[in-house]
């Protein structure tokens, strides 16, 4: 059973253009947040987080939104750059339990120049 | 540049081999993991290091055994492998896995292994 999905494998956006990517989670106890990005042949590199006692959390062009009540997160990055292509991972944890991080299955961003 | 770095990059080893992954990272973490990132599917942990000491398996095969000499190095030894194990294993370290950890793992490039 999967506690963090990321229901779009893919998604492709014009540059210039606003990028959304979508989350959701199963699990009420999970309460910090967290977006990855990927590029081929290198390691998943840590992006932005959110805690849940925010309901948004911004770092230049990147802006993560967390809806508690329907334990869903957002990751918009504007404006969409050709750089940003990449796969990006939704990850959760518990920040004062067990603070495993559980995955999404990540979504393939195309930015198109 | 992580500050985490795998080696070998590409590994390809039939199935009645013995062969080894390692990782080390020098950001002076305390903390280390082993992940696995296979196609279409979330990155699975598999084990977990807090000073040497192995904190967490996560129901992984006992074909698989991590060894952790000291904080900086981590490894992966394979043997007797199925082809269902070809997979980016992907380690990772933090500076402690425990309360008040803010979660951000910093991953090393990833040994792509494939199990002929």
């Amino acid at each position: 059973d999967q506690q963090v999905k990321q229901n779009s494998p893919s998604l492709s956006v014009q540059e210039g253009r606003i990028s959304i990517l979508n989350c959701d989670y199963t699990n009420s106890m999970f309460d910090y947040f967290l977006w990855y990005k990927k590029y081929p042949a290198e390691g998943p590199t840590f992006l932005i987080s959110i805690s849940s006692i925010k309901d948004k959390n911004e770092d230049g062009r990147f802006t993560v939104f967390l809806n508690k009540s329907a334990k869903h997160l957002s990751l918009h990055i504007v404006p969409s750059q050709p750089g940003d292509s990449a796969v990006y991972f939704c990850a959760a944890s518990r920040l004062f339990g067990n603070e495993k991080l559980t995955f999404g299955t990540g979504t393939r961003l195309t930015i198109i120049p | 540049e992580t500050g985490v770095t795998q080696t070998p990059r590409h590994l390809v080893m039939g199935m009645t081999n013995k062969k080894s992954l390692k990782c080390e990272q020098h950001l002076g973490h305390n903390a280390m993991y082993w992940y696995k990132q296979s196609a279409k599917k979330p990155l699975e942990l598999m084990f977990v290091y807090n000073f040497k000491e192995q904190t967490e398996n996560n129901s992984v095969p006992s074909r698989f055994s991590p060894e952790c000499p000291n904080s900086s190095h981590l490894f992966l030894h394979l043997h007797t492998l199925q082809p269902e194990d070809s997979a980016l294993y992907l380690c990772a370290s933090s500076q402690e896995a425990g309360t008040g950890y803010t979660g951000e793992l910093f991953f090393g490039e990833g040994s792509r292994l494939t199990v002929l």
